[in-house]
């Protein structure tokens, strides 16, 4: 079957830096995608990988190895308004996005 | 440009009432999704179109869901009869020709089945 894993919640201190894993099995790659979303607003794009390496994107990068079914997402310079849940999403050979659970970011002052 | 729009953004109704929710995609946009979302099971694809026409419905839990897309910018999913277990967020999805062709969600509706 197919499946994504990251974590359920991840705890970080304000100007701190965190990196949030996604490992997939999928039928088929074309892409990789993060969404953030704030509790009770929908999800919003945040990066695409769908070559080998480091995508960056200001405070945040996204990161991707094809070889071993991993990414991660980078967050620099954490602020409290980084505090959401972080969605991992890869998109299958049949274009269809199969979606991780989400990780809870919780950022401390 | 506006966003994807969804309506109502909050519906509660008892057991067995219809219900209707309402998107209209990013004008453009030739993939619409419908996506539940609850704390238990995530976000799971309920159905999608392209240029209206319903490309994979095996999201959709029962008979009792129906979703049609009359015109480009207007899409419906029905629920009739509702259940408690209904309860949860739908989202409203649009994808364009962009080569990352990622999704862009409305703000969601909320429904709770008492």
């Amino acid at each position: 079957g197919q499946n994504i894993d990251q974590p359920t919640e991840m705890t970080a201190t304000e100007g701190a830096i965190v990196q949030i894993n996604c490992t997939y099995q999928t039928s088929g790659f074309n892409g990789l995608f993060w969404y953030q979303q704030h509790a009770g607003e929908a999800p919003t794009f945040l990066s695409y990988n769908v070559l080998d390496g480091l995508e960056e994107k200001g405070r945040f990068s996204s990161f991707l190895s094809r070889s071993k079914g991993y990414s991660y997402l980078l967050l620099k310079e954490l602020q409290m308004k980084d505090s959401a849940s972080y969605l991992c999403a890869v998109r299958d050979s049949n274009y269809q996005l199969i979606w991780g659970a989400g990780t809870k970011l919780i950022i401390k002052p | 440009d506006a966003g994807v729009i969804q309506s109502p953004r909050h519906e509660v109704t008892e057991m067995g009432q219809e219900v209707t929710l309402r998107c209209k995609p990013i004008s453009g946009h030739d993939y619409l999704f419908w996506y539940r979302q609850t704390m238990m099971r995530g976000l799971e694809l309920l159905i999608y179109f392209n240029n209206n026409v319903p490309i994979d419905d095996s999201g959709m839990p029962e008979d009792r869901f129906s979703a049609k897309m009359p015109n480009a910018s207007f899409s419906t999913l029905k629920i009739q009869p509702s259940e408690p277990r209904d309860s949860a967020v739908y989202f409203c999805a649009s994808r364009g020709l962009a080569v990352t062709g990622e999704l862009f969600f409305g703000e969601g509706s909320r429904l709770t089945v008492l």
